[in-house]
């Protein structure tokens, strides 16, 4: 099946920092998904992205559609401790509802 | 408002026992998803279902694990003679009726099964 790559795997940020991480694929996506996991939770959509070239917000995070439809990125401005966590792309291929990157762990340092 | 529940939130069993997984979806949702995450990894689909009906089941294994959307009641997924890889966080989604380009699915907060 498809599979999403995200990078980095990990990173270990100062608050207050911008944060930027990436999804890529080998094939077309026609929508991308970013989540957001906390610790013993369930994943929380953050911004959906459903056009190519596509830049959408939500506070301090901004998410974008790549042009080619391969790629998709997050960013997150001045970074909280409250932003810690880990961060998955996703998106529906062929037959399957939803399909998940491996995730981007992200640890704020006060 | 709601979200999609999962109860139990722990649960613990032998090897050789079933383990029985429940969700409710959002209110006004009709799609349920299972998901299953082992640690350090990312979620893998399982099952997606609306009410009566098994959409597709590609992903989960053909033997041991079933699930349900009955008429009446939660999502139900079912996990019979329990085995030590069976131990993972599983999680459920909903989703309004999927129409046009709307693929947003809600996540529960997961049920994390040990076997033990």
């Amino acid at each position: 099946g498809q599979q999403l790559n995200q990078s980095p795997q990990s990173m270990f940020i100062q608050e207050g920092e911008d944060v930027s991480m990436n999804c890529t694929s080998s094939s077309i996506f026609n929508t991308w998904l970013w989540y957001k996991q906390d610790p013993g939770e369930g994943p929380v959509l953050l911004i959906a992205l459903y056009k190519a070239g596509e830049l959408t917000s939500n506070g301090r995070l901004t998410a974008q559609f790549g042009i080619t439809r391969k790629d998709s990125f997050l960013n997150i401005s001045a970074s909280i401790p409250s932003d810690v966590g880990i961060y998955f792309c996703a998106g529906p291929s062929g037959n399957t509802p939803l399909v998940f990157g491996k995730g981007t762990r992200l640890s704020v340092i006060a | 408002n709601a979200g999609v529940m999962q109860n139990p939130r722990h649960l613990v069993r032998r090897r050789g026992q079933e383990a029985r997984l429940r969700c409710s979806p959002m209110k006004g949702h009709s799609h349920v998803y299972w998901y299953r995450q082992l640690p350090e990894e990312g979620l893998k689909f399982m099952v997606y279902l609306q009410k009566e009906n098994i959409i597709d089941e590609s992903g989960m294994p053909k033997e041991r694990f079933s699930a349900e959307f009955p008429k009446e009641g939660p999502s139900i997924l079912r996990i019979q003679q329990v085995v030590r890889g069976d131990s993972a966080a599983y999680f459920c989604a909903s989703s309004p009726p999927l129409g046009g380009l709307n693929y947003e699915q809600y996540f529960g907060p997961g049920t994390r099964l040990t076997v033990t």
